[in-house]
C-alpha cells in the first residue's frame, strides 16, 4: 500500500556509469518531483513534472533526465556519473503544484 | 539562495517538554509547509498554512505564520521520543517548493 515507492533503495556504482532510479506513485497525483538531498540534509528540487509540463531546475546538469512513461511513474536517468552525484534522491508527488507533497523512501546513491 | 531557513539548527529537549522551531523566508509566499524526516526515511508532510492564515493546529502541532516578519514557527507540545527527527519548512518560490536546511530535534527519554 506504499503511496510513493522508489527502487533501488541503495545504489553503488563507479564514476562514468549510467544508472536509473525508478519512482511510482499510486495516489493518482498529477505532479511528480525529484529532489536531491546532500550530506548536510539540504533538499534541492531537480525536476517537477505533470502531464503538461516538465520544469527543470537550471542548476541541474543535463546528465540528469527524467522520463515519465505514464502519469504514475517518473524515473530518473543519470549519465556519466560523477563523485559529486553521491546523495540521497527522493521522488515525491502532489495532487497539484504547491500542495502537500508525498515523498518516497529515498535512494542512496554512492559513486566511487 | 534558500527561501526558508530554520532556527535553531539543532534542539535537544527532555520528553514532555515543548519544542519550538522557527523558519524565516525572504520573498512573499502563497503558503508555507512543515515536514518531518526521520533518520533514513523520506519527508512526511505535517501541516500547510496559507498566507492569509495566522495559526493552524494539528494534534500536538501548532504552526503560526507572520507574513509581515516573513517568519513561521512550529510548536510541538508534550514532546515524545518518537518526535526525534529533522523538521523542514518549505515555501513556494516561483514554480517550485524550496526547503530550508532543517532543524534537528532530539527528544530524550
Amino acid at each position: 500500500d506504499t503511496a510513493v515507492s522508489q527502487t533501488p533503495k541503495y545504489l553503488v556504482t563507479q564514476m562514468g556509469n549510467d544508472k536509473s532510479i525508478k519512482c511510482e506513485q499510486n495516489l493518482g497525483h498529477d505532479t511528480m518531483y525529484w529532489y536531491k538531498q546532500d550530506s548536510k540534509k539540504f533538499l534541492k528540487i531537480m525536476f517537477s513534472y505533470n502531464n503538461k509540463e516538465l520544469i527543470i531546475n537550471k542548476t541541474v546538469p543535463n546528465r540528469f533526465s527524467p522520463k515519465s512513461p505514464d502519469k504514475a511513474h517518473l524515473n530518473l536517468h543519470i549519465n556519466s556519473l560523477e563523485l559529486g552525484d553521491s546523495a540521497v534522491y527522493f521522488c515525491a508527488s502532489s495532487p497539484t503544484d504547491f500542495y502537500e507533497q508525498y515523498f518516497g523512501p529515498g535512494t542512496r546513491l554512492t559513486v566511487t | 539562495s534558500q527561501q526558508g531557513e530554520e532556527d535553531p539548527q539543532a534542539l535537544s529537549i527532555q520528553e514532555g517538554e515543548n519544542a519550538t522551531m522557527n523558519c524565516s523566508y525572504k520573498t512573499s509566499i502563497n503558503n508555507l509547509q512543515w515536514y518531518r524526516q526521520n533518520s533514513g526515511r523520506g519527508l512526511v508532510h505535517l501541516i500547510l498554512i496559507r498566507s492569509n492564515e495566522r495559526e493552524k493546529h494539528s494534534g500536538r502541532l501548532r504552526v503560526t505564520l507572520d507574513t509581515s516578519k516573513k517568519s513561521s514557527s512550529l510548536l510541538i507540545t508534550a514532546s515524545r521520543a518518537a518526535d526525534t527527527a529533522s523538521y523542514f519548512c518549505a515555501t513556494d518560490k516561483g514554480n517550485k517548493l524550496v526547503f530550508g536546511a532543517g532543524t534537528i530535534l532530539r527528544v530524550k527519554s
